[in-house]
This record gives C-alpha cells, structure tokens and sequence, in this order.
C-alpha cells in the first residue's frame, strides 16, 4: 500500500506569506495528525482528526494555523501569515484504528523555512 | 518543561557493541512507543509497549516499559552499522488525548565499522 505523502517536501517563503501543506494519509485511514518539529526541540502534537472531524486541536499553536480535511481524504494545513517561529519540519501521519495502541504512519515530512 | 527526557542525546559506538537509550517522566503513560527515524524520513514504528513491566524483542532489539509506566529503555545488542539512526520514544499519558502522542527529543546513534 502507498504510505502517508506529504506535498511539498520543502518550501521556502518569506515572512508575512501564506504556505499550504498538503497531506494524503493511506486510503482508508480515518485518523489524520499533523505534528512539527521546531529545530532543537521534540516533535509536537498539532491536531487529530477522524475523517472529516477536528477531534483534538488543541497543539495549534495560535489561529494563524488552519487545518482542513474536507470530504475526509486528503488534509491541508495553512499558515497565514507565517512567523520566523514556525520554520520546522511539519509531519503528517496516519492510523486505521483509534485507541492508545494505534500504529502512526507518518509521512516524511515538509521542511518549511520562514526568512 | 519536557514531559518525556530521552537520554543521551547523542551516541557514537563502535560495531559490536551493545547500548541502552532511556526515556523517563514524571507521568504515567497508557502506552509508549519507540520510533526509528531516517534522515529526510518520517518516524517509523518500531514497537508498542502497553504493560507496566513488559519486555519485547525485535531481533537485537529489547524494549522494556518500567513497571510503574513512566519510563522505558531500549536496548540494542552487539550494534551494526545498519542501526544509525535517530530513535524516538513516544507516549500517550493516561487520560490524555488519544492522537496527542508526546514525543522524546530523539537519541542520534552512528554505529563505526
């Protein structure tokens, strides 16, 4: 099976810019997460959903992050306007079940650099 | 403040060798995950430990949960060049959210041959 893509694996924008990343969880995966990981630090926790449904939102650092998932497929995170501070590598990953036990897929991940 | 400590942050051994990589908190976990991750890669799963106490072998590899599940190991037995890599603990504190997994800052092993 195609594992979780993730669109672009890396960008480049200047500060005050608008960035959309993409995600594609394997097909037939309800459970959708996006997480980052900010240089130096652990990789973080941003939102859960499960199919089309924002179950757990609450890693989203301030509302200039939106994330969608409409028609429970593919997933979108926008950043509007992006800080210096949001540089890091955003991942995305995915389960079939939910539960503590669940396996994450993740994806490798967009690399996005805010100058 | 960091709810999972992973320790060392860095290791560099020779082959043959064998290693233990720490995880702890202060919190108590439902279950915690140990994740391998390649340069450019996403995190992939290794093993899942769910049990106060549990111990399981993947090949070279032993993972333990300590019994009071606030804290793991991963230990890695007569290293390869193959083991490279950055190894991620991960856990779900009990009663937490269920997609909220907290991850460890990540050991970076480089095994010489």
């Amino acid at each position: 099976e195609a594992g979780v893509t993730q669109f672009p694996s890396h960008s480049v924008i200047e500060k005050g810019q608008t960035v959309t990343l993409r995600c594609d969880p394997i097909s037939g995966h309800d459970n959708l997460y996006w997480y980052r990981r900010v240089m130096g630090k652990e990789i973080k926790f941003l939102l859960h959903f499960v199919k089309e449904s924002k179950q757990d939102e609450s890693g989203m650092p301030n509302n200039r992050f939106l994330a969608e998932r409409t028609g429970g497929t593919y997933s979108t995170l926008k950043v509007q306007p992006a800080e210096l501070e949001d540089s890091g590598v955003y991942f995305c990953a995915s389960s079939q079940v939910r539960g503590y036990n669940s396996p994450l897929h993740f994806g490798n991940g967009t690399r996005l650099t805010v100058t | 403040t960091q709810l999972l400590e992973q320790s060392p942050q860095f290791l560099s051994i020779q082959e043959g060798e064998n290693l233990t990589v720490y995880c702890n908190s202060s919190s108590v976990f439902s279950s915690l995950q140990w994740y391998r991750q390649e340069p450019g890669e996403g995190p992939v799963l290794l093993v899942t430990v769910v049990t106060g106490g549990e111990v399981k072998k993947l090949k070279r590899l032993t993972f333990q949960f300590g019994d009071a599940r606030k804290d793991s190991s991963l230990h890695i037995t007569a290293a390869q060049p193959g083991d490279t890599g950055l190894y991620l603990c991960a856990g779900r504190i009990r009663g937490g959210s269920q997609g909220n997994l907290i991850f460890g800052k990540g050991t970076k092993l480089s095994v010489k041959p």
